[in-house]
């Protein structure tokens, strides 16, 4: 089953606009949480990552929100461009290493 | 300094056919990961390796699959008498250690069972 759900599965914002893209998660031993890029044909690219003992972090116009006794977190895409189209996944961390992804959201950024 | 390099970029095997998916990590990086991306769908965790070793493969189908990681070389993920079901982007990376604060990925191959 899904430990990581991702909402929504798509979404479409006009240039300029807030992207908001939501997780949640139930697994208490998840101890790092990032987010992936992905275009088309190519991997996802790691692009902000958090951890659970800190409640928002951000970097450039891309910041994450995260809630620890809801456990849930959230990406927000400031003043969203073309070139932020993409689709993007959440993700969360346990044995050091395993990764449990989203199912993803595809942005479409309109002109 | 190269990223992460997948080879083949796209493959296509007849059912029943052999696939075998190459990754050559990152240089300096030891330790490899394999996801599968199934279409509308997040990757999926398969397995861990550090050279001659397989650390976790708890996501590996237990039939048909099997990954190695030689000492000299690339990864290999490796899938006998291929199904159709087994269609799907097929993802590595790779870290300097194990405990990670992120993995580099490579751009993939695209398996299609005809």
């Amino acid at each position: 089953q899904q430990q990581v759900k991702q909402s929504p599965q798509s979404l479409i914002v006009q240039k300029g606009g807030i992207s908001i893209i939501n997780c949640a998660y139930e697994n208490t031993a998840f101890d790092y949480f990032p987010w992936y890029q992905q275009f088309p044909g190519k991997g996802p690219a790691l692009l902000i990552a958090i951890r659970p003992d800190v409640s928002e972090k951000k970097e450039g116009r891309f910041t994450i929100s995260f809630n620890k006794s809801a456990k849930q977190f959230s990406l927000h895409i400031m003043d969203s461009q073309p070139g932020d189209s993409a689709t993007y996944f959440c993700a969360a961390r346990t044995h050091d290493y395993k990764l449990s992804f989203g199912a993803g959201t595809t942005v479409t950024v309109r002109a | 300094n190269a990223g992460v390099m997948q080879n083949p970029r796209h493959l296509v095997r007849r059912r029943g056919q052999e696939a075998r998916l190459r990754c050559s990590p990152m240089k300096g990086h030891s330790h490899v990961y394999w996801y599968r991306q199934l279409p509308e769908e997040g990757l999926k965790f398969m397995v861990y390796l550090q050279k001659e070793n397989i650390i976790d493969e708890s996501g590996m189908p237990k039939e048909r699959f099997s990954a190695e990681f030689p000492k000299e070389g690339p990864s290999i993920l490796r899938i006998q008498q291929v199904v159709r079901g087994d269609s799907a982007a097929y993802f590595c990376a790779s870290s300097p250690d194990r405990v990670n604060y992120g993995y580099t990925f490579g751009s993939g191959t695209r398996l299609t069972v005809v």
